[in-house]
């Protein structure tokens, strides 16, 4: 099966940027999604098809994919961006959905 | 309003079951993909199952013959039937509404989750 690799946490200071990575095998060949929850919170999607952002998320949250990394960037981190974060790709192979295991993103 | 609300969840005895609800509102669930995510305690997403619209159904391997998707259209509610349950099956579960193209899907509304206990 398919395995996605997050780092388990990422830490940054208000005001500066976040990179979050996902990595996996050839993961460019294929879309990846994004989802941020907050503490005792539903999981929200922020990015869709590697880099598309759904109405409602802010212009600072992006997202790129290419090679075997996926990577989500948080520019202007803010206090109320402290989160986890999780990737997510659909395995065509089995039509299974496949999570990376979630990154802590802690704000300084 | 899109509107996913999750209900079932509880505390249940190792080998017992659960009948977990996701009641849909703002669309309709047979037009839709379905999944359910749940989470352990302290844990990452992990994914469960999906019904796609013409009713085909998938199932993670850890749960495949144990865990039953399905929806009553009539109720606009999709329904997870959880057997034989083991302890490693304790996870907030959540369900979500999924958009796809033709080769990806992504959940684009979720639940607020529905807690599942599995101990004797």
């Amino acid at each position: 099966s398919y395995v996605l690799t997050q780092p388990p946490s990422v830490s940054v200071a208000p005001g500066e940027t976040a990179t979050i990575t996902c990595g996996g095998d050839s993961i460019g060949g294929r879309s990846v999604h994004w989802y941020q929850q907050r503490p005792g919170l539903a999981p929200v999607l922020v990015i869709h098809y590697d880099s598309d952002r759904p109405s409602g998320i802010p212009e600072r949250f992006s997202g790129s994919n290419s090679g075997n990394m996926a990577t989500l960037t948080i520019s202007r981190v803010e206090a109320g961006d402290e989160a986890d974060y999780f990737c997510q790709v659909w395995d065509s192979s089995s039509d299974h959905r496949v999570f990376g295991g979630g990154t802590k993103l802690t704000v300084l | 309003e899109v509107q996913m609300v999750e209900s079932g969840g509880g505390l249940v005895q190792p080998g017992g079951s659960l009948r977990l609800s996701c009641a849909a509102s703002g669309f309709t669930v047979d037009g839709n993909y379905i999944s359910w995510v749940r989470q352990a305690p302290g844990k990452g997403l992990e994914w469960v199952s999906v019904i796609y619209r013409g009713g085909i159904t998938y199932y993670a391997d850890s749960v495949k013959g144990r865990f039953t998707i399905y929806r009553d259209n009539s109720k606009n509610t999709v329904y997870l039937q959880m057997n034989s349950l083991r302890p490693e099956d304790t996870a907030v579960y959540y369900c979500a509404r999924e958009f796809c193209s033709t080769d990806n899907c992504y959940m684009a509304n979720w639940g607020q989750g529905t807690p599942v206990t599995v101990s004797s």
